[in-house]
């Protein structure tokens, strides 16, 4: 199993460029989330989806969109790229929200906005 | 208020030390509560889950206290290898709240 699988893994856009970073997960979870995590600050939640079809936003919603067509995936899309959005992004999943399991975390995509 | 509080550090101790790491939260109708790993750039990991009795794996001891809200781990022993950011997290609701967490190094 690869567990959460996150590309790109670095990308450097423009302002003002879009795009849109891609999760996968092949564990059958139905939670998945999106952060972000800037220097020396905790994560923070742009969205999260409970199950194909549902999506809810998060804490730092703005400037983001996700879908959830299907299980195994939930892209990131950032529409008009700013200096704000560089950061790292995580994204996560889980079985359940009281699970003990806790999350699983994809290794991460590096975003520059230049 | 934040939903999770940590005492950022650094912490700094010599091997084979014990160490402990304290994290409250703020939500009393907070349900489940973990601990999680993260090195230098790298994804947090599921370090341990916190359970209401107290868990102990290993070297590594979680404790919650619901009445004063607070969760510590304890390090025992500690290894150069233990060297990371320690993060708190809580689950409410749907999503689960990430402490800014703590940081530890350990020396030779």
């Amino acid at each position: 199993n690869a567990g959460v699988t996150q590309t790109p893994k670095f990308r450097i856009l423009k302002i003002g460029q879009s795009m849109t970073l891609q999760c996968t997960q092949d564990m059958n979870h139905n939670y998945m989330y999106w952060y972000r995590q800037d220097p020396g600050m905790g994560l923070k939640l742009i969205y999260y989806s409970v199950g194909a079809g549902i999506t809810d936003k998060g804490e730092v919603p703005n400037g983001y969109n996700v879908s959830r067509s299907t299980t195994e995936d939930f892209p990131l899309r950032l529409e008009l790229a700013a200096p704000s959005q560089t950061s790292v992004y995580f994204c996560a999943s889980s079985y359940g929200v009281q699970g003990r399991g806790g999350y699983t975390f994809g290794s991460g995509t590096r975003l520059t906005v230049v | 208020r934040k939903e999770v509080e940590q005492d950022p550090g650094p912490f700094n101790v010599p091997e084979g030390a014990t160490v402990a790491f304290n994290c409250t939260y703020s939500n009393s109708a907070s349900q489940s509560f973990f601990w999680y790993r993260q090195d230098c750039r790298k994804e947090p990991k599921l370090l341990m889950s916190v359970y209401s009795s107290g868990n102990e794996d290993g070297r590594f001891t979680a404790q919650l206290n619901r009445a004063s809200q607070y969760i510590s781990l304890l390090i025992r022993d500690s290894k150069l290898s233990d060297s990371a950011t320690y993060l708190c997290v809580v689950n409410y609701g749907n999503q689960f709240y990430f402490g800014t967490g703590t940081s530890l190094t350990v020396i030779p």
